[in-house]
């Protein structure tokens, strides 16, 4: 039972180039989340599926995209990678909805240059 | 606008000493707050989640404590571990309709001392 995994664990672009994270859960999980981290601030969500064949924006999700594959996989993707994209990525999941604990993953350090 | 704050930023102190973090929050209507401990390079992990109604939670050396009513909460660290050193971070969900919108706060980052 691996709970939340992510790939890759870390990766540098350069500005305009584009990329995909893949995050899975092995819990059957119904609903996932990608966040970013940057450094003083508190985790922001970009997207979350409250289930699967759903996808909805949430804080800050300009400059992004995502797509729910299948109950177990969520993926983010950055069309054109810009500077400001560099940040530490997670993604989580969790049983329901919003309620029930999120379990996240690694994380993903991605930089732009 | 629905915020969580925590102090203070960050936090040094010896092994065995006990230790209390802050967070202090504007989101409304509540729905729940959790504490998470975040190890340097890794995700957050879910220490307690309280609910309104619940103003103390237990977590073995971890004791959380919860005001609804000043909108504050703590989080009390007894007799500290080096493994205790993370970063500790204040989660509120805003209870909507559909769903509880969570905000999380900026973490305190605690460092044990031997």
């Amino acid at each position: 039972n691996a709970g939340v995994t992510q790939t890759p664990k870390f990766q540098v672009l350069k500005t305009g180039q584009s990329m995909t994270l893949q995050c899975a859960q092995d819990m059957n999980h119904n609903s996932m989340y990608w966040y970013r981290q940057d450094p003083g601030m508190g985790l922001r969500l970009i997207y979350y599926s409250a289930s699967e064949g759903t996808t909805d924006k949430g804080e800050v999700p300009n400059g992004y995209n995502v797509s729910r594959l299948n109950k177990r996989e969520f993926s983010l993707r950055l069309e054109s990678a810009a500077p400001s994209q560099t940040s530490v990525y997670f993604c989580a999941s969790s049983g329901r909805d919003w309620a029930y604990e999120q379990y996240f993953g690694p994380g993903t350090r991605l930089t732009v240059t | 606008k629905n915020q969580v704050e925590q102090s203070p930023q960050s936090l040094i102190i010896l092994e065995g000493k006990n230790c209390t973090l802050q967070c202090n929050y504007t989101v409304s209507p509540f729905s729940n707050l959790r504490w998470y401990k975040q190890d340097t390079g890794r995700g957050p992990v879910s220490l307690t989640i309280m609910t309104f109604s619940e103003n103390t939670k237990s977590n073995g050396r971890y004791t959380a404590t919860l005001d609804a009513d000043t909108k504050q909460s703590s989080l009390h660290i007894t007799a500290s571990q080096l493994s205790d050193s993370a970063s500790y971070i204040c989660v509120v969900s805003e209870m909507k309709t559909s769903y509880d919108k969570v905000i999380f706060g900026p973490g305190t980052s605690l460092s044990v001392i031997p």
